[in-house]
């Protein structure tokens, strides 16, 4: 997991309230992206990013936004938490291709009461 | 949507003994690849399979990418207690943007000594 950086590792949120989950990674990697993981669901894709300015929709988008100003950094904003996402949250990058590795953070753990 | 199929879902084995895993999809992938999750961290990439027919191992891991592209395999032979944890199959499409990944639901694998 080295080079990607998640925080908070843990949070709890009520209902309605709004968090930034950070993600900061300082290989030069274009492209990163965001995962969320459910019990017996894999991990699905949130939001992704090839780039500074560019992002764009994964599987699961709906209550996420995100941005991409730097080549360094991928927030992933909740604008009004709701119990659903409660989840594990993954940030992802890589260089841009196939075949290039894929480099995880460490996960970040979020209940929404 | 693109979906992979992860199977079995778990399993409880011996030390000592060779698991089998595998994933099938009805979309054709370009890559395939396997991750293992310890509790409490992010996934980490096993073996990435790049041409269809390929087999490869790690130590003890032995991956194989399908000649039709739609399916993996990944097998540990000797299995022994630290091999516990959940392991992912992935696979990524040609010409996708980046390099999102499309994860099966995982394997949980139980190792008794």
């Amino acid at each position: 997991n080295a080079g990607v950086t998640q925080t908070p590792k843990f949070q709890v949120l009520k209902t309605g309230q709004s968090m930034t989950l950070q993600c900061a990674q300082d290989m030069n990697h274009e492209y990163m992206s965001w995962y969320r993981q459910d019990p017996g669901m894999g991990l699905r894709l949130i939001h992704y990013s090839v780039g500074a300015g560019i992002t764009d929709q994964g599987e699961v988008p709906n209550g996420y936004n995100v941005s991409r100003s730097t080549t360094e950094d991928f927030p992933l904003r909740l604008l009004s938490a709701a119990p659903s996402q409660t989840s594990v949250y993954f940030c992802a990058s890589s260089l841009i291709g196939v075949g290039n590795t894929i480099y995880f953070g460490e996960g970040s753990w979020l209940t929404v009461v | 949507g693109q979906q992979l199929n992860q199977s079995p879902q778990s399993m409880f084995i011996q030390e000592g003994e060779d698991v089998s895993m595998n994933c099938t999809s009805s979309s054709i992938f370009n890559t395939w690849l396997w991750y293992k999750q310890d509790p409490g961290e992010g996934p980490v990439l096993l073996i990435a399979l790049y041409k269809a027919g390929e087999l490869t191992s790690n130590g003890r891991l032995t991956a194989q990418f399908g000649i039709t592209r739609k399916d993996s395999f990944l097998n540990i032979s000797a299995s022994i207690p630290s091999d516990v944890g959940i392991y992912f199959c992935a696979g990524q499409l040609l010409g996708q943007a980046g390099t999102a990944l499309i994860f099966g639901k995982g394997t949980t694998l139980s190792v008794s000594s």
